[in-house]
């Protein structure tokens, strides 16, 4: 599969902020997904997003996939501490059958 | 709850031990996965079933073995592990195996809790 870059590594963010991470591949990819992976527990599916341009929301939760298709943007708005995690982009590039994931993003809040 | 079980939650083994992991998924879903996960690296594939046949093994050491007795259920078999292969170990499933490039809407993976495995 093909390496994925996701950024920040990690954020400290005051609860109520909104925070933004984005994920970029130098492979184009036809779907891109987002988890959030709590401490001890396996990454929980929060949005899919299978064409390019889409913008999908889940909650407090926005991710969009890049026009280019090369990349994707995950955004939390007005952060709460259960917002604390490890998120994770991941995605199949359009060569290959492997699913890749990003190394995650960690987001600590303070209260 | 994501409908993806797995057994058990966490795992001490010594290395000359023989132990298991269970997953057991309730999606109906076709395709399932075993994943690696180590501190600070991204998640590694290493093995996928589809329709209970084995489609893929990534470079796996053979002290790990998987088994798909059907499709709603896989293991993983280790033996004579090293304690580097002290991991969180993720099942994952989807309803059809991964296509070329792309997950179909409403075809997407999900993962179990996983199984925190510390080899001494």
């Amino acid at each position: 599969g093909q390496q994925l870059n996701q950024s920040p590594q990690s954020m400290f963010i005051q609860e109520g902020e909104d925070v933004s991470m984005n994920c970029t591949s130098s492979s184009i990819f036809n779907t891109w997904l987002w988890y959030k992976q709590d401490p001890g527990e396996g990454p929980v599916l929060l949005i899919a997003l299978y064409k390019a341009g889409e913008l999908t929301s889940n909650g407090r939760l926005t991710a969009q996939f890049g026009i280019t298709r090369k990349d994707s943007f995950l955004n939390i708005s007005a952060s709460i501490p259960s917002d604390v995690g490890i998120y994770f982009c991941a995605g199949p590039s359009s060569n290959d059958y492997k699913l890749s994931f990003g190394a995650g993003t960690t987001v600590t809040v303070r209260a | 709850e994501t409908g993806v079980t797995q057994t058990p939650r966490h795992l001490v083994m010594g290395m000359t031990n023989k132990k298991s992991l269970k997953c057991e998924q309730h999606l109906g879903h076709n395709a399932m996965y075993w994943y690696k996960q180590s501190a600070k690296k991204p998640l590694e594939l290493m093995f996928v079933y589809n329709f209970k046949e084995q489609t893929e093994n990534n470079s796996v050491p053979s002290r790990f073995s998987p088994e798909c007795p059907n499709s709603s259920h896989l293991f993983l078999h280790l033996h004579t592990l090293q304690p580097e292969d002290s991991a969180l170990y993720l099942c994952a499933s989807s309803q059809e195996k991964l296509g070329l490039g792309r997950l179909s809407s409403g075809n997407t993976i999900y993962f179990g809790e996983g199984s925190w495995l510390t080899v001494v």
